[in-house]
């Protein structure tokens, strides 16, 4: 069971490049998130996603795209880099059910992006 | 909308010493609360949470209490030691959904 795995762990792009950050969790979750932290910002929710075909957005989802076609999966997405997208991402993921919001969420490793 | 808030860091503390980061929410409804400890290069885990007014989480020393009518979740440690070093974050997850509002984290530096 390796829970939630991230890849790749670093990369870096240069500004209008476009990339895939992807997540993978094994646990059978219906509910996935993709985060940002950026310092003294703590994170701030990007998409989330409340299982397969359905996707919604959170708090910063401007520049990224995201689709859900399996449970398994929830990539991320990068249109036209920038360096404002320059952060470290996690994905999470939950179980559902009627009291969703009493759960844990289980945050994968993180990927570490430098945009140039 | 929904926010959180809590102490800005970095608290310097000796081994031994006894911890409390503040930490208050604003929220309709009745959220569940959350710390998360991030340790240097890691991901985020879960460290405990409470998901009614007046529950008790706690795990590895640490506790915190759901005070409705002071909206707070303060996180206490009665005896610090260096191993919890980490990054804590203070988040709530609103009714019904299953997404969490953070706050910004406090880092906590325990010296030996």
């Amino acid at each position: 069971n390796a829970g939630v795995t991230q890849t790749p762990k670093f990369q870096v792009l240069k500004t209008g490049q476009s990339m895939t950050l992807q997540c993978a969790q094994d646990m059978n979750h219906e509910y996935m998130s993709w985060y940002r932290q950026d310092p003294g910002m703590g994170l701030r929710l990007i998409h989330y996603s409340v299982g397969a075909g359905i996707t919604d957005q959170g708090e910063v989802p401007n520049g990224y795209n995201v689709s859900r076609s399996t449970t398994e999966d929830f990539p991320l997405r990068l249109l036209s880099a920038a360096p404002s997208q320059t952060s470290v991402y996690f994905c999470a993921s939950s179980p559902a059910g009627g009291t969703a919001y009493q759960e844990t969420q289980y945050f994968g490793p993180g990927t570490r992006l430098l945009v140039l | 909308g929904d926010s959180v808030t809590q102490m800005e860091g970095p608290v310097t503390l000796s081994e031994e010493a006894f911890l409390t980061i503040n930490c208050t929410y604003t929220a309709t409804g009745y959220p569940s609360l959350f710390w998360y400890v991030q340790y240097p290069g890691e991901g985020l885990q879960l460290l405990l949470k409470a998901t009614k007014a007046d529950d008790k989480g706690s795990n590895k020393g640490f506790e915190a209490t759901y005070r409705k009518e002071t909206t707070s979740f303060h996180l206490e440690k009665g005896s610090v030691q260096v191993s919890d070093s980490a990054v804590y974050f203070c988040a709530l997850s609103a009714s019904g959904y299953s997404t969490l509002t953070f706050g910004k984290g406090t880092m906590l530096l325990v010296s030996p």
